[in-house]
């Protein structure tokens, strides 16, 4: 169980163009559903967090009309990188949470594979 | 602010040696939970654990254990008899508070565990 999904594995596009990752918790439904952006030999860096029905909140620093942010549903969240340019590239990461304790507890983050953005 | 150390950056072992990465935290709060994730060379986290504050009971699943210390804030990660299939990064992870699900990550551990 816990299974999320993450589409596309990987994506190469031209600068100036958008992509759209879709991301998908298969077998449950998240509390909520968490962004991030890994650099090479780098930790996790936290984008925004997604609650479906409401909008995104970003980190500070992350743009939010670069980087936008759909939550259709309890188990769909989209991530669209408009306008990419070559420092957007990136590996993106998803995560979903799945409720795993009473209210005020931290439910466990399951993650996706990533998608592996490189902008030309 | 919570915060978490992961002091060895990268970790070399030779196969079937045991192996453990430390994993320190600070936070304010008395409530709070912990995780342990790999991260193998496909990119994917793979949740390991989850821990509570109020349980501070050592766990073993298989070859992983995990040794969780409220006194010295620590919750260390031991891989008994390494494989080469072990070769990951390993995160370390943190609750934030208010329960919005937010997670502060150590840098990580890179063990490559050599045949």
């Amino acid at each position: 169980g816990a299974v999320v999904s993450q589409h596309p594995s990987r994506v190469i596009c031209k600068s100036g163009t958008s992509v759209k990752i879709e991301c998908r918790s298969l077998d449950f439904q998240a509390t909520t559903m968490f962004w991030y952006r890994q650099f090479p030999k780098q930790s996790l860096m936290l984008m925004a967090t997604s609650n479906e029905g409401s909008k995104a909140t970003y980190e500070q620093g992350v743009e939010k009309d670069k980087f936008l942010i759909n939550h259709a549903s309890l188990t769909l969240s989209t991530l669209t990188v408009t306008s990419a340019h070559p420092e957007d590239s990136s590996f993106y990461i998803c995560s979903a949470a799945l409720r795993s304790g009473g209210a005020g507890s931290t439910d466990t983050q399951y993650f996706g594979p990533g998608t592996r953005l490189t902008v030309l | 602010a919570q915060k978490v150390t992961q002091a060895q950056t990268e970790i070399s072992v030779v196969e079937k040696e045991d192996v453990t990465l430390d994993c320190v935290y600070e936070t304010r709060d008395t409530t709070y939970y912990l995780f342990w994730y790999k991260q193998p060379p496909s990119g994917e986290l793979v949740f390991l654990i989850r821990r509570n504050s109020f349980d501070e009971q050592n766990e073993i699943s298989g070859r992983y254990s995990w040794n969780f210390q409220k006194s010295t804030s620590s919750f260390n990660f031991t891989i008994t008899a390494s494989q080469v299939v072990d070769s990951a990064v390993y995160f370390c992870a943190l609750s934030e508070p208010y329960g919005n699900n937010r997670l502060a990550f150590g840098k990580g551990n890179q063990v490559v565990v050599i045949p």
